[in-house]
């Protein structure tokens, strides 16, 4: 198994562009959860999905940000508008019972 | 925010050494996990330790559980320069959001 996968591994945009982050998660996993890293605040939980359905996306700091699960093996977040704030390392991770398994995350620097 | 709190929130130590980790969280849970991070890179799953056990082993990690302190430690038993991550405890809880919270990590530096 390819483990969970991300794309892109980096990306820098500029102020006020969108950006869209993509997750593959292991195949027969049920959960789907999406977390950001800073140095600040640490990891957040920022949405996560059961069965492809969003169940709690209290984390989603603001209206920019949104995430979608067409089905099983996809998701993403997006920002729209960006902005410098949203610099982090995003992960993916799923999980079909207890562990969570983690994706190398995507580094957003926005300038 | 976060749910558990890690102390130290640093250490450094000679190969060979053991190094403990505290984690001190504030609701019931329903488990409690432990991840390492190498730097650069996502978490990887360590060890899971139930709300009704209070120790478990896995290799050279020693993992205990103190509900009613409402705190966890991790152990590594020789340690090794491999072993240098920044290592979190994430706990699950009994009701409410079904998802992991992590807490705010310590970062292992083991010297060869």
């Amino acid at each position: 198994d390819a483990g969970v996968i991300q794309s892109p591994r980096h990306e820098v945009t500029e102020m006020g562009q969108e950006v869209t982050l993509r997750c593959k998660p292991i195949s027969g996993h049920d959960y789907l959860f999406w977390y950001r890293q800073t140095m600040m605040r640490g990891l957040e939980l920022l949405i996560y999905f059961n069965n492809n359905v969003p169940i709690d996306d209290s984390g989603m700091p603001e209206d920019r940000f949104s995430a979608k699960m067409p089905n099983a093996s996809f998701s993403t977040l997006k920002i729209q508008p960006s902005e410098p704030r949203d610099s982090a390392v995003y992960f993916c991770a799923s999980r079909k019972f207890y562990g969570y398994t983690f994706g190398s995350g995507t580094r957003l620097t926005v300038v | 925010s976060q749910q558990g709190e890690e102390d130290p929130q640093a250490l450094s130590i000679q190969e060979g050494e053991n190094a403990t980790m505290n984690c001190s969280y504030k609701t019931s849970i329903n488990n409690l996990q432990w991840y390492r991070q190498n730097s650069g890179r996502g978490l990887v799953h360590l060890i899971l330790i139930r709300s009704n056990e209070r120790e478990k082993h896995s290799g050279r990690l020693r993992v205990t559980l103190d509900t009613s302190k409402k705190s966890s430690s991790l152990l590594i038993t020789a340690s090794r320069a491999a072993d240098t991550a920044s290592y979190f405890c994430a706990t699950f809880m009994d009701t409410g959001r079904r998802a992991l919270t992590f807490g705010s990590g310590t970062r292992l530096q083991v010297q060869p």
